[in-house]
Formats: structure tokens, sequence, C-alpha cells
């Protein structure tokens, strides 16, 4: 099956500095999503990206579906985003959403 | 507009009881899904639905059942309740059609089986 992996499994930040997440996957994807997950345990959509760049105020994503990956910036780090980051892909035959999630990247970011 | 909600938020079973986790959307989604999360580790699927009356496993199934009781709810039962069930239960939805799968979810469910 597809494999989705993501890089680095762990990040340390000081509140400030800009961050990036890669998130490689091995097979033609419809879907490529980024999720947030808080402390709580909330999963926050952050971009819907199978392809192309997007931002959303201090984030952005881009996905290069040719080369099968795709990245997601963090800029001016904040504590708030502490975290688990999600990337997690829909196989291109599937057309179901059903999604294969990576096994994350849990991100602190110090004061 | 609650989006996608999910009770209960905790559960504490004894190995062998049964129990249903309810969800329901407000979306008018045609598609909805229930994952599983252990610890350290990313979401699995368990079943999903393409729309009413339809449902179809996904990766890790066994020990579950699913009921697409109408478009806006979808229902997770264990029958038997194992220690190795002990997880956190997302449902999720989405819209569904071909080029529109955002997949939105819920709060989560935190069971633990004992």
């Amino acid at each position: 099956g597809i494999q989705v992996e993501q890089s680095p499994p762990d990040l340390i930040l000081q509140e400030g500095a800009n961050s990036t997440l890669r998130c490689n996957f091995s097979d033609s994807v419809n879907n490529l999503q980024w999720f947030h997950q808080n402390p709580w345990g909330q999963l926050i959509n952050l971009f819907y990206i199978p392809s192309g760049t997007k931002q959303n105020g201090r984030l952005s994503a881009t996905t290069v579906a040719t080369e099968r990956y795709s990245l997601l910036y963090i800029s001016s780090s904040q504590t708030t985003d502490s975290g688990v980051y999600f990337c997690a892909v829909e196989l291109g035959s599937s057309n179901t959403g059903k999604l294969i999630f990576g096994q994350g990247t849990t991100l602190q970011v110090k004061p | 507009n609650a989006g996608v909600t999910q009770t209960p938020k905790f559960q504490v079973l004894k190995t062998g009881q049964s129990m249903t986790l309810q969800c329901a959307q407000d979306m008018n989604h045609n598609s909805m899904y229930w994952y599983r999360q252990d610890p350290g580790m990313g979401l699995r699927l368990i079943y999903y639905s393409a729309s009413e009356g339809t449902t179809d496993k996904g990766e890790v199934p066994n020990g579950y059942n699913v009921s697409r009781l109408n478009k806006r709810e979808f229902s997770l039962r264990l029958e038997s309740a194992a220690p190795s069930q002990t997880s956190v239960y997302f449902c999720a939805s989405s819209e569904g059609s071909a080029g529109n799968t955002e997949a939105f979810f819920g709060q989560g469910t935190r069971l633990t089986v004992v």
C-alpha cells in the first residue's frame, strides 16, 4: 500500500523561528490534507492541497504531486503552534475520501 | 453549524462489555468515516460509508460494526470490548464527490478498556 512519511519526527523551536515540515508519499494521490492536532487532541484542518500552493496567515503549504511530496511552512512560530502536525493522503485511484495518515511531526515551540 | 459531533467524549469499559459510539454531521456530507488513533501514531481507518445505507471496511475493521442510520448519523459499535481497543476514536465526514473529498473531524472519543 501507499507509504506516507513525515519528517522530522520531532522539532523544537524558539518562538519567532520559522520551520518546514515535509511529507513524502509513495504513489499518486487525489487528496492531501495537513492537520494540526492540538494538545487537547482536536484535529484542526490546515490545508486541503492535492497540488499547488496555498497560504493562510503565517502558514503556507506546497504540494508537488508529480514529485510526490508536500511541504508545510510555519513562519514566526508561536507557542500556540505546538502540537502534532499530520499529513494525510487519499490514493489517486480512490475517490472515496479514505485517508492514509503519516506518523506526524511533533512540534514544541518554546517561549 | 456544529460540524461533526461525537458522543461520548470519554468512556471506560470492562473487557467484554459492549457500547456504541455516536457521530452526527450537519454539513450535508455524503461520506462518513471512523478512525482510531493509538499513542504516538497517525489515524487508521476502521470503516467508512460512501452514502446512506452503504458501509465498507477500512484498514482495521476487526472487532467493530457500523451503522449508517441516515445521511447525518454514523455509529460505531464494539460488541465485546477488548483492551486492544483502548484508543481515541475519531469520526469524520466529507462531501465525497470526485475532487471534493476534504475531511472534517469530530473532537474524538477517548475509550479505555480495562
